[in-house]
């Protein structure tokens, strides 16, 4: 059973980058069927999609934070990582990595946010 | 982006109830719902996708219906680890939305 586990900073400055790592275990991230992303949650509210990427390079992100994401793959590690530039204290929130499958649904690829890590809370203050 | 809304927001119930959440998606996306259940201090567990596909794992209990606009997730039978916070998700497009959420306590 894959596992996952994010690990980084918990507190970064305002306009500086927040960097998380997700290192997965029980599973390769060089794998065609799934995505590896992720979600967050700001402190007691609603869940957010960040963004997710395949082995191949490929990523995808939310069109609402595309500007300040990067999401990358480290294979040699079976780790990836998250890189949001400019902070503010609006990003403050938990953070969650998933696996995503990619389910063959009448024609189409649908994602399925079906493992997720415990979620590593990040916030941003001077 | 979809949005999305669910109701109620929360509902007070006994074991043994049957307990019926609604959510609505602002335009059709088809069956690409899903549903997950969090617990405080945890992550989101995965309970249902594709509208109507139990994740594997998932007790019997829940079940999940509707496309295009209007879903739900129905627990048959609510039992004393089922009280906990309910999230859809839209997986039609990009920014696959959450649901607000819909709370399940104790009456």
């Amino acid at each position: 059973q894959v596992q996952l586990q994010e690990s980084g900073p918990g507190l970064v400055k305002p306009s500086e980058t927040l960097s998380l790592t997700c290192s997965v275990s029980g599973g390769s991230i060089r794998v065609r069927n799934f995505y590896w992303g992720w979600i967050r949650q700001h402190p007691g509210k609603g869940l957010e999609w960040i963004g997710y990427f395949l082995y191949s390079g490929r990523t995808y992100y939310n069109p609402n934070l595309e500007s300040r994401i990067t999401i990358s793959g480290d294979t040699s590690k079976n780790q990836f990582s998250l890189k949001l530039s400019s902070v503010t204290a609006a990003d403050t929130a938990i953070y969650y990595c998933t696996r995503v499958a990619r389910m063959f649904v009448a024609g189409a690829v649908i994602p399925v946010f079906e493992s997720w890590g415990q979620g590593a809370l990040v916030s941003v203050s001077s | 982006d979809v949005q999305m809304t669910q109701s109620p927001s929360s509902v007070s119930a006994s074991i043994g109830d049957r307990v019926t959440i609604n959510c609505r998606a602002s335009q059709d996306i088809s069956t690409y719902l899903a549903w997950y259940q969090q617990k405080p201090g945890n992550a989101p567990k995965l309970l249902i996708y594709d509208a109507t596909r139990v994740q594997s794992g998932v007790a019997s209990r829940f079940a999940g219906n509707g496309s295009g606009t209007d879903f739900t997730l129905t627990i048959s039978s609510l039992q004393p680890e089922d009280f906990a916070m309910y999230y859809c998700q839209e997986a039609n497009s990009f920014p696959f939305t959450f649901g607000p959420g819909s709370k399940v306590d104790v009456k």
